[in-house]
């Protein structure tokens, strides 16, 4: 199993703040990761896959960037809807899920 | 849109089976697989397992083998997900999702169900 590590776990941060979030995996993925946000009672929804594409509708100040075992998600300028957990998940063995970073407001 | 409609929630007692439903709309049904994926209260998300809308084949998380039974009905367009032997530990928000590129097991997950509240107590 690929075990996929987040840090920090908890991103205080002010609205209009850049955010830099990072995932890193146990062994290469290649760029087979995406991210996803989650709010609560909300489920998860797709944000970026292969490590840089943005998906159907996300914003352009969601960006995604590595490969291999490193990757990092960007958000340029923290709007308020933007606060939630981040989770960064791979495919290139069987699908597993990092344990999340909360971006809360400081 | 593409939407996935699930069943409510449901309360079980350990030992009992629970089945989940998951109604798809907006697309060609049996050409995008299907993933389960569980959120236990306050932790993270956990890959159950994937069933191709198009020929029924299946592939379940090891821990659930023997537990977990996934089928599909292309006749109305819905995935089902039964786990049986509930422990309390099950006691999770169960997603269904499909997956983005097509009929593969190894895929990324868009869009997702709202999520069944499944609640397993004596």
């Amino acid at each position: 199993e690929i075990v996929l590590t987040q840090s920090p776990a908890t991103l205080s941060l002010s609205p209009g703040e850049r955010a830099t979030l990072s995932c890193r995996a146990s062994q290469s993925v290649s760029s087979y990761l995406a991210w996803y946000q989650q709010k609560p009672g909300q489920a998860p929804r797709l944000l970026i896959y292969d490590a840089s594409n943005r998906a159907t509708g996300i914003p352009a100040r969601f960006s995604g960037s590595g490969s291999g075992t490193d990757f990092t998600l960007t958000i340029s300028s923290l709007e308020p809807e933007d606060f939630a957990v981040y989770y960064c998940q791979q495919r290139s063995n069987w699908p597993t899920f990092g344990p999340g970073t909360k971006v809360d407001i400081k | 849109q593409v939407q996935l409609v699930q069943s409510g929630a449901e309360v079980k007692k350990p030992g009992a089976s629970v089945k989940v439903s998951c109604k798809a709309s907006g697309y060609t049904f049996t050409s995008y697989g299907i993933s389960w994926v569980r959120q236990a209260p306050g932790q993270g998300l956990e890959w159950m397992g994937w069933i191709s809308a198009y020929n029924g084949n299946t592939n379940y998380a090891q821990k659930l083998q023997g537990r977990v039974t996934m089928t599909t009905d292309t006749s109305t367009s819905t995935a089902y997900m039964e786990l049986r032997s509930l422990r309390s530990d099950d006691t999770a928000v169960y997603y269904c999702a499909r997956g983005l590129i097509g009929d593969i097991v190894f895929n990324w997950f868009d869009p997702w169900g709202q999520g069944t509240l499944v609640t397993v107590s004596s």
